[in-house]
């Protein structure tokens, strides 16, 4: 069955340092890749995709991810966090062409900020 | 912008009553859907919508059915509430494949059932 992991539920960065947040799926066929962000209380909003071209995408507030084929990945890097980044991310992932394809979305990973 | 609205942003409700939740987005979508989120669990696909009068199931229907007479709107109904139910219920509508497949999402509607 198709799937995505996002290795670590909670991750807590100091302000300033390297965001890392990892995402993998389970099928070599290349698909469509999300990575989505909820700050409390509110929906989800998406950050980036890709969809073909370019393996490195940028998205906004200065975060940007890689699809790497070979490794199934998807990680999300921000290289020097703020506090307003503290949220839920998640990663999703859609295969097959048509508009019924159905997103799967990985558990999410809460990122933490210190001041 | 996208705009989807979800009709409640918090409800309390008993056990047994019937509930509904109401999603209307403002961007001719053809497809829409409804997840639940539940810690730990991420987003699970309830049902999902691609057309008028159409609907498929998702990973956990059970409990749960809608209905989308309208393009616009989309309607999550949990026939007999139960406290399992509980949870942050989420609208979402795409284009689909034309747009690249971006799904955008309401607020999220939190229920809880005593």
């Amino acid at each position: 069955a198709q799937s995505v992991t996002q290795l670590g539920s909670h991750v807590s960065v100091s302000e300033g340092a390297l965001v890392l947040l990892r995402c993998n799926y389970s099928s070599s066929v290349p698909p469509y890749l999300f990575w989505y962000v909820q700050y409390p209380n509110q929906g989800l909003q998406l950050l980036l995709k890709y969809t073909t071209g370019a393996t490195l995408v940028k998205g906004i507030n200065g975060f940007e991810a890689e699809f790497k084929k070979s490794e199934t990945s998807f990680h999300l890097t921000k290289p020097s966090a703020h506090m307003s980044d503290a949220a839920e991310y998640f990663c999703a992932v859609m295969y097959g062409y048509s508009s019924a394809s159905k997103i799967i979305f990985g558990s999410g990973t809460r990122l933490s900020i210190r001041p | 912008d996208v705009k989807v609205t979800q009709s409640s942003r918090y409800l309390v409700k008993r056990t047994g009553e019937k509930v509904f939740l109401e999603c209307v987005q403002d961007m001719d979508h053809e497809n829409m859907f409804w997840y639940r989120q539940d810690p730990g669990l991420g987003l699970r696909l309830i049902y999902f919508s691609y057309d008028v009068k159409m609907k498929e199931k998702g990973d956990i229907p059970e409990g749960y059915s809608v209905s989308r007479e309208k393009k616009e709107r989309f309607s999550l109904i949990l026939e007999s509430a139960s406290t399992n139910q509980t949870s942050m219920y989420l609208c979402a509508s795409s284009a689909g494949y034309s747009s690249g497949n971006t799904i955008y999402f309401g607020e999220g509607s939190w229920l809880t059932v005593v």
